[in-house]
C-alpha cells in the first residue's frame, strides 16, 4: 500500500508568479483535500475534491484552484502569488468523508514566496 | 474566526508523566474529532479519533475524553516517552462538508 506522495517538496517563487503542486493519493482512496499550514499554526482547509469535482471550499480566494484526475491524483494551482502564500501545503487523501473522517496526509510541499 | 481552540501552546513533561492537551469547539455540525501527531518535516499523522456519541476512547497510552455538552475534548498521553515529543493538533470535522478545522497545535517535549 503506497501512501500519499506530494511534489515538489520545496520550491521558491517570486510574488506574482503561478505555482502548481501535485499529489498522488493513497491506494484505494477517492477523495483528496488540500490544506495550507503556515509556520506555527494548524492546517487550514483549502478545498476538497471528490469524483473530480470540488466538494467543499474554505476561506481562500479564487486564485487557489485545483483539479482531481480519474486516477484520484490532484493538483493545487495558485495564481498571482503573494508573500502570505508562503506555507507548507498539505495534501490528504481519504475515503469519502461522509463514511469516515480519517485523513491521510502527505509530507507536504513547502512554498516560499519572495 | 477560530472555531477550534487548543491549549496549551507548549507543554513540557517528564518521562513517565501524563500529558494533557485540551480543545474546545463551537460548531455543532462537527461529528468527528481526531487528534494528529506531527514531527518536524513530516505531515500530520492520525493518532486517535472519537465520534460524539462516545465519551471516552482509549488506544494504548492515548485516551480521548469527550464532553459534548461543554463542546470540549482532550487528549491524555499516559507514561509519556521522549519519542512522543512532537506537535499535536486536535481537529473537528464536519464529515458531510468534508472539512476539518484544526487547532493551532501543542508542542510537547518529554524530558528523559
Amino acid at each position: 500500500e503506497t501512501g500519499v506522495t506530494q511534489s515538489p517538496t520545496h520550491l521558491i517563487k517570486t510574488r506574482g508568479q503561478q505555482v502548481t503542486l501535485r499529489c498522488s493519493s493513497q491506494s484505494g482512496h477517492n477523495t483528496v483535500s488540500w490544506y495550507q499550514q503556515a509556520l506555527g499554526q494548524g492546517p487550514q482547509f483549502i478545498f476538497q475534491y471528490y469524483r473530480e469535482e470540488e466538494n467543499g471550499r474554505g476561506n481562500f480566494p479564487p486564485r487557489f484552484s485545483g483539479l482531481q484526475f480519474p486516477n484520484y491524483s490532484s493538483e493545487l494551482n495558485v495564481n498571482a502569488l503573494e508573500l502570505d502564500d508562503s506555507a507548507l501545503y498539505l495534501c490528504a487523501s481519504s475515503l469519502w468523508t461522509a463514511v469516515t473522517g480519517e485523513l491521510f496526509f502527505g509530507e507536504g510541499s513547502r512554498l516560499t514566496v519572495l | 474566526q477560530q472555531q477550534v481552540k487548543q491549549s496549551p501552546q507548549s507543554l513540557i513533561v517528564q518521562k513517565g508523566g501524563i500529558s494533557i492537551i485540551n480543545c474546545a469547539y463551537e460548531n455543532t455540525a462537527f461529528d468527528y474529532f481526531p487528534w494528529y501527531q506531527q514531527f518536524p518535516g513530516k505531515g500530520p499523522a492520525l493518532l486517535i479519533a472519537i465520534r460524539p456519541d462516545v465519551s471516552e476512547k482509549k488506544e494504548g497510552r492515548f485516551t480521548i475524553s469527550f464532553n459534548k455538552s461543554a463542546k470540549q475534548f482532550s487528549l491524555h498521553i499516559m507514561d509519556s516517552q521522549p519519542g512522543d515529543s512532537a506537535t499535536y493538533f486536535c481537529a473537528a470535522t464536519d464529515t458531510n462538508a468534508g472539512k476539518s478545522t484544526f487547532g493551532d497545535g501543542t508542542t510537547l517535549t518529554v524530558k528523559p
